[in-house]
């Protein structure tokens, strides 16, 4: 069976300080890769994807993801962290390369707290 | 105006109960789903249609029926809502055009409380 695992349920940083939020998946085929953010009260809105190319993917806000085939991994960075990122994160995989139309696994969510 | 709008936003209901949670949008995009959200678990996906004469079960179907009315409306029903479908629900949509990424549109969601 497929399966995203993202590696801490809370993450805590200082303002300013490296966001790093692990996320471990497994496919058999290349799968189409995806980080969403939910704020409070709100949907999930996309931060980025990989699909194709290159393995290091750009997002908003200032995050980006790479796309590590031999690790299986895809783990979320921003390089300093503001206030206004404190969401749950989450990510998400659809393990047939684009395939499976919608029909992503999702991790179990990391809830980013950001302190002053 | 949202792309992706869900009613009701909140709702609480008896065990037993039958409740409609609707979703509609302006997106244009043929593919709709439902997922249920709880704490811990992420999202997990209940029903999904591609067209309005499509209709699948996803992961958690049990408990859950739907109804595509029209290609911009998608209905999740709970026959008889018992406490453990307590939980976040999200309404989503994708497009199957041109350059698909399997990106998908969520709503705000729905929040059920079942007693």
């Amino acid at each position: 069976a497929q399966s995203v695992t993202q590696l801490g349920s809370h993450v805590s940083v200082s303002e300013g300080a490296l966001v790093l939020l692990r996320c471990n998946y497994s496919s058999s085929v290349p799968p189409y890769l995806f980080w969403y953010v939910q704020y409070p009260n709100q949907g999930l809105q996309l931060l980025l994807k990989y699909t194709t190319g290159a393995t290091l993917v750009k997002g908003i806000n200032g995050f980006e993801a790479e796309f590590k085939k031999s690790e299986t991994s895809f783990h979320l960075t921003k390089p300093s962290a503001h206030m206004s990122d404190a969401a749950e994160y989450f990510c998400a995989v659809d393990p047939a390369g684009g395939t499976s139309y919608g029909k992503l696994t999702f991790g179990q969510g990391t809830i980013l707290t950001v302190h002053p | 105006d949202a792309d992706v709008t869900q009613t009701p936003r909140n709702r609480i209901t008896k065990t037993g109960k039958r409740i409609m949670l609707e979703c509609s949008q302006t997106k244009g995009h043929d593919r709709m789903y439902w997922y249920r959200q709880d704490p811990g678990l992420g999202l997990r996906l209940i029903y999904y249609s591609f067209d309005v004469k499509d209709i699948n079960k996803g992961e958690i179907s049990d408990g859950y029926s739907v109804s595509r009315q029209a290609q911009a409306k998608f209905s999740l029903s709970l026959e008889s809502a018992i406490p453990n479908q307590t939980a976040l629900y999200f309404c989503a949509t994708s497009d199957l055009g041109t350059g698909y990424t399997g990106e998908l549109f969520f709503g705000e969601g729905s929040r059920l409380t079942v007693l």
